[in-house]
């Protein structure tokens, strides 16, 4: 069964701290691995497409890197503005819908 | 490029009672999803559209939700009757997608949030 579990649930940092957030996965041939942010109130925004192990993309302090079971989302001098929840999901051969993660929820403390 | 549009944003119902939510896709996304986001969980999907058909709704409870794509554009999903565990984000998302089984992004509206009492 494709499966998507993401750590920790929470995170407090110090502004300036940088740490990464982690989303392990099980799927039946990868087909890629989507990371979106979902700030209080609103729908989840799209950050970052990953295909294949190796791969790496950086966006502003964002950097998500991936292996064959994992997926990293680093966050470099985090600001307040970077406070939000993280949302992993992937999409398997098996099964086209998405599988989503529960998120880890992201507090920069200025 | 205007985003996905949902209406209303928020809505407060009695259990039993019906609701409806819209939902106006990115312009030329051929493929629309409905979603259901309780707090603190991913999103869930309900409801996958292909232009004007139905390529998934294995997940939707549809003794109780409907949901149509008239023309292939604008979406209703629609509660009838109400249950309190219905509570909950209904999340509208559209992707370019042309085929069920490419992978490609899928943009998120803001979302109508739910409240059954």
């Amino acid at each position: 069964e494709d499966q998507v579990t993401q750590s920790p649930e929470a995170l407090r940092l110090q502004e300036g701290e940088s740490s990464s957030l982690n989303c392990s996965y099980t799927v039946s041939g990868l087909r890629g691995l989507f990371w979106y942010r979902q700030d209080p109130g609103k729908g989840p925004e799209f950050l970052f497409t990953l295909y294949s192990a190796g791969e790496e993309k950086e966006k502003e302090r964002l950097k998500a890197t991936l292996t064959k079971k994992e997926s990293f989302l680093h966050i470099t001098a985090p600001k307040p503005e970077d406070s939000a929840t993280y949302l992993c999901a992937v999409q398997g051969d098996s099964n086209y819908q998405l599988i989503w993660g529960a998120g880890t929820k992201l507090i920069i403390k200025p | 490029e205007a985003g996905v549009a949902q209406s209303p944003r928020y809505k407060i119902i009695e259990k039993r009672q019906s609701v409806a939510f819209w939902c106006n896709p990115i312009s030329g996304h051929a493929t629309l999803y409905w979603y259901q986001q309780i707090l603190g969980q991913g999103p869930k999907l309900l409801i996958q559209f292909q232009n004007n058909g139905v390529v998934d709704d294995s997940q939707l409870p549809k003794d109780r939700f409907s949901a149509e794509r008239l023309k292939g554009v604008d979406s209703t999903l629609k509660i009838q009757p109400a249950k309190l565990e219905d509570s909950a984000v209904y999340l509208c998302a559209s992707s370019f997608q042309k085929y069920p089984l490419s992978t490609d992004t899928q943009y998120f509206g803001p979302g109508t949030r739910l409240t059954v009492l």
